[in-house]
């Protein structure tokens, strides 16, 4: 079946603009996350969906980020009046469950503020 | 979380040598342990993954061995080909950590033609 899709695949934008980044987890997959990788680094993991359960925002840098997901499909990561430090490898993950399931990526959103 | 920067090690290899990549664990209590491969410009792909109640799990060319005496994680590719040209993280769970992994800095492996 279809893996974790996200979009776009590149963004770039002028510092102070919002963004909004799309993730497609994989059919069924009720565990979701997203993280940030800048360049030459490693994951930075930023937030968590499980169903409909209150998501684990514990890794957002700031208020400035946000994310929704309706359900166990779709998830939405917004930024708000980005910043340069803001450009990143933007990576969702889904898997099957919680704990000790593998995690699943889609090829990232590369965000460039300028 | 933990990262080296703009500089990540680099393991350089001959290829058709053995490759062995290695991480360092944080928690004693892991029970759970992921190994990924990220090609440039793409998203890390799964390649094999081993429960604390083994120590060693082999694969496609690949072979995972624990050791948590020591919380230590290494990847083992026989045979490198140049298509193993990537990072590769390392990445550990536990119920601890609520709903996420954490992840190895990484470690970029570059196949010598």
């Amino acid at each position: 079946g279809a893996g974790v899709s996200q979009s776009p695949s590149n963004k770039v934008t002028e510092k102070g603009k919002d963004v909004e980044l799309r993730c497609d987890p994989i059919s069924g997959h009720t565990a979701l996350y997203w993280y940030r990788q800048r360049l030459g680094q490693g994951l930075e993991f930023l937030i968590y969906f499980q169903g409909n359960s209150a998501p684990d925002k514990s890794g957002l840098p700031s208020d400035r980020f946000s994310a929704e997901r309706t359900g166990e499909s779709v998830s939405t990561l917004t930024i708000q009046r980005t910043q340069q430090e803001d450009s990143a490898v933007y990576l969702c993950a889904s898997s099957l469950r919680t704990s000790g399931e593998t995690q699943y990526f889609g090829p990232g959103t590369r965000l460039l503020v300028l | 979380g933990e990262s080296v920067g703009l500089h990540l090690p680099t393991l350089s290899v001959q290829e058709g040598d053995n490759s062995i990549i290695n991480c360092a664990y944080s928690n004693s209590a892991s029970d759970y342990f992921i190994w990924y491969k990220q090609e440039s410009g793409k998203g890390p792909q799964f390649i094999i993954d081993i429960r604390s109640n083994m120590d060693k799990r082999q694969g496609q060319r690949v072979t995972v061995l624990l050791n948590k005496t020591v919380k230590h994680l290494s990847l083992q590719i026989a045979a490198t080909q140049p298509g193993d040209s990537a990072v590769y993280f390392c990445a550990e769970n536990h119920d601890n950590y609520g709903q996420n992994f954490v992840f190895g800095p990484g470690t970029r492996l570059s196949v010598l033609p």
